[in-house]
């Protein structure tokens, strides 16, 4: 069955510019969580979406946010981007709430200039 | 501030050896743990897991151990080959509740031939 795809796979954006990732999770799959990994920090929670709904959020300021449609495919947007933002952003699909059935996407490769 | 932490950000070793990745952890809520590996321009992959009630955990040549106490965990190889070469994030997590994964910062492992 096809796994986990992000879109776009590279990004470069300009400092102060907005983006939107999107991420198709498998089919069935009703939980879909975004990750931040840079090389510092690692994976970082962003948030997690489970029918529509936003189930809970990391530590991320109000710039990122996220929404999840009816066929459980997700955006997640980035609003005046900053030189930080530049990351990888993962997104994982899991087909109820366990951690342990997350299947990770390639992720998205943002670059903000 | 980082709940969960690998110290080692990466590991050489020789084909056939044992391979031993290390993670500790504050949070002593924290009741189930996961390693994942991760190729570049790929996502992390589920490798092996355990819950607080074990403190083993083996999947062929994958070993997972846990020290509550000691708030470790450790995940070792054998016999290491040079396809395992990759970086590997341990990740703590609550089996209730929220459902978000707390990541180390990845040991990137070296399988020399």
């Amino acid at each position: 069955k096809a796994g986990v795809t992000q879109t776009p796979r590279y990004l470069i954006k300009t400092r102060g510019q907005q983006v939107t990732l999107s991420c198709s999770p498998i089919s069935g799959h009703r939980s879909v969580s975004w990750y931040q990994q840079t090389p510092g920090q690692g994976l970082q929670f962003l948030f997690e979406y489970f029918s529509e709904t936003q189930r809970n959020k990391g530590n991320f300021p109000g710039r990122f946010s996220g929404r999840q449609f009816s066929n459980s495919r997700s955006e997640m947007n980035v609003s005046t981007l900053e030189l930080g933002d530049s990351a990888l952003y993962l997104c994982a699909s899991s087909p109820w709430t366990e951690t342990y059935g997350y299947t990770f996407g390639s992720g998205t490769r943002l670059t903000v200039v | 501030d980082q709940q969960v932490k690998q110290n080692s950000p990466s590991l050489s070793v020789q084909e056939g050896r044992i391979s031993i990745l290390n993670c500790d952890y504050t949070n002593s809520m924290f009741d189930y743990f996961l390693w994942y590996k991760k190729y570049p321009a790929e996502g992390p992959t589920f490798l092996i897991s355990i819950s607080s009630i074990k403190d083993k955990n083996e999947d062929g040549r994958f070993t997972v151990f846990l020290n509550k106490s000691a708030k470790h965990l450790s995940l070792h190889i054998v016999p290491s080959q040079p396809g395992d070469s990759a970086v590997y994030f341990c990740a703590a997590t609550l089996q209730t509740g929220a459902n978000n994964l707390f990541f180390g910062t990845g040991t990137r492992l070296t399988v020399i031939p």
